[in-house]
């Protein structure tokens, strides 16, 4: 069964460091989506991308975070600056359509120090 | 934007027995979906289920669209059962993002 795939697993860095995490989304999906999972916390949705533009993006994507799609299998997060409280559980997903099932990747655990 | 409720927040429970997670919403959806979520810290994907009832194996799901509720039902719970399940939804009207619920601690005890 076709997965979504994200890499690394697990990341540090020091803060004020750029990160860029790395997610293949399944092959026919057309809407990628990035949410995270502060520790102990629920998830919260980021951003999502269809047509090679953001479609919607929550008041936590502020200007330090950029979504792109590279070619044709990559999505990437990258996170220009990151603060101590960016630390979090980042998680990948993608969907055939807006409506049906987002599938989500394993997550990258990000560790700012 | 759209509320999303779970109850109960934890559940201590003997292997062997039955649980039922209740997810309440605030608005129409237009998705609704079921995560455990392991220790490990994966979502896995349980049910994909905006109305109606599906089952799979020891795990069922039932949802009232029109009274904005659903129900997750685990029979014969077994240890790796236990986690984190979470409720997602994404509200209708133009929208495409899961808000998810704040999930039910599940812990089944040999």
């Amino acid at each position: 069964e076709p997965e979504v795939t994200q890499t690394p697993s697990h990341q540090v860095t020091q803060m004020g460091q750029e990160v860029i995490l790395r997610c293949v989304p399944i092959s026919n999906h057309l809407y990628f989506y990035w949410y995270r999972q502060i520790l102990g916390q629920k998830v919260e949705f980021l951003v999502s991308f269809y047509n090679n533009e953001i479609s919607e993006k929550s008041e936590i994507f502020d200007d330090q975070f950029s979504v792109e799609r590279p070619d044709g299998s990559n999505f990437t997060l990258k996170i220009r600056s990151t603060k101590l409280e960016d630390s979090a559980m980042y998680f990948c997903a993608s969907s055939v359509t807006r409506r049906e099932t987002q599938y989500f990747g394993p997550g990258t655990r990000l560790l700012v120090l | 934007g759209i509320q999303v409720e779970q109850s109960p927040p934890d559940l201590i429970l003997q292997e062997g027995a039955n649980s039922t997670l209740r997810c309440n919403f605030s608005d129409s959806v237009n998705n609704l979906q079921w995560f455990h979520q392991n220790p490990w810290g994966q979502l896995i994907n349980l049910f994909y289920i905006p109305s109606g009832t599906k089952q799979n194996g020891r795990l069922s799901a039932t949802t009232v669209a029109t009274e904005r509720y659903s129900l997750l039902y685990i029979s014969s719970s077994q240890t790796t059962d236990s986690g984190v399940y979470f409720c997602a939804v994404v509200r209708d009207f133009g929208n495409e993002k899961l808000t998810f619920g704040t999930g039910t601690r599940l812990t089944i005890i040999p």
